[in-house]
């Protein structure tokens, strides 16, 4: 029962360097999402994906680009890290139809930019 | 818009003590809500949901939640703390129409179990 898997775990940046944080699903969701997590603000979704070949901003989009790149996978990338990135990412998941069906995440990535 | 409030970032109680966590909603459309709980160092799981069926729903762990919308209140209790309850607790709103299940979450609550 894998769910959701993403990679890394870890990472430390430098300001300026780029990455891409992984996600995939094996429960055959339509929707996946990314957020993060910082200290007293709870998530913030950063982009979302309703289904494979769609993705929309969320509430924190800045500095973020995504790719849904089939219905398994959906990617996070940080072009320039800059410090205020600095914080737990988390992947999500939910099935098909709307009304009430629950988001399953993955256990995150660490990420420090120095 | 629709959005939740959680009343204290921090809560301690004694085994065995009864376990409040204050939610509060705001929302145009009845709501769907939802709690979710986060031990350390691990991503979030699902305790419950309400989905405008019953209004008391009972979730894993022996918590359970009410939905009261004269107060627009979803508070998350359990009767008796355990140890292993030590987490942090997210209650988190559905956002109405669009095709998906996109969540706005609260500030969450880190609730201490002192022995």
């Amino acid at each position: 029962n894998a769910g959701v898997t993403q990679t890394p775990k870890f990472q430390v940046l430098k300001t300026g360097q780029s990455m891409t944080l992984q996600c995939a699903q094996d429960m055959n969701h339509n929707s996946m999402y990314w957020y993060r997590q910082d200290p007293g603000m709870g998530l913030r979704l950063i982009y979302y994906s309703a289904s494979e070949g769609t993705t929309d901003k969320g509430e924190v989009p800045n500095g973020y680009n995504v790719s849904r790149l089939n219905k398994r996978e959906f990617s996070l990338r940080l072009e320039s890290a800059a410090p205020s990135q600095t914080s737990v990412y988390f992947c999500a998941s939910s099935g098909g139809s709307p009304g009430g069906n629950i988001q399953y995440f993955g256990a995150g990535t660490r990420l420090s930019v120095l | 818009a629709q959005s939740v409030t959680q009343l204290g970032s921090h809560v301690s109680v004694s085994e065995g003590a009864l376990v409040l966590l204050r939610c509060n909603y705001s929302s145009s459309v009845p709501p769907y809500l939802f709690w979710y709980v986060q031990y350390p160092n691990q991503g979030l799981q699902l305790l419950l949901k309400y989905t405008s069926a019953a209004t008391l729903v009972k979730g894993i762990n022996g918590f359970e939640a009410e939905f009261k919308k004269s107060e627009t209140s979803f508070h998350l209790t359990k009767p008796s703390a355990h140890m292993s309850d030590a987490a942090e607790y997210f209650c988190a709103v559905r956002v109405y129409g669009g095709a998906t299940n996109k969540l706005i979450f609260g500030t969450g609550t880190l609730l201490a179990v002192q022995p």
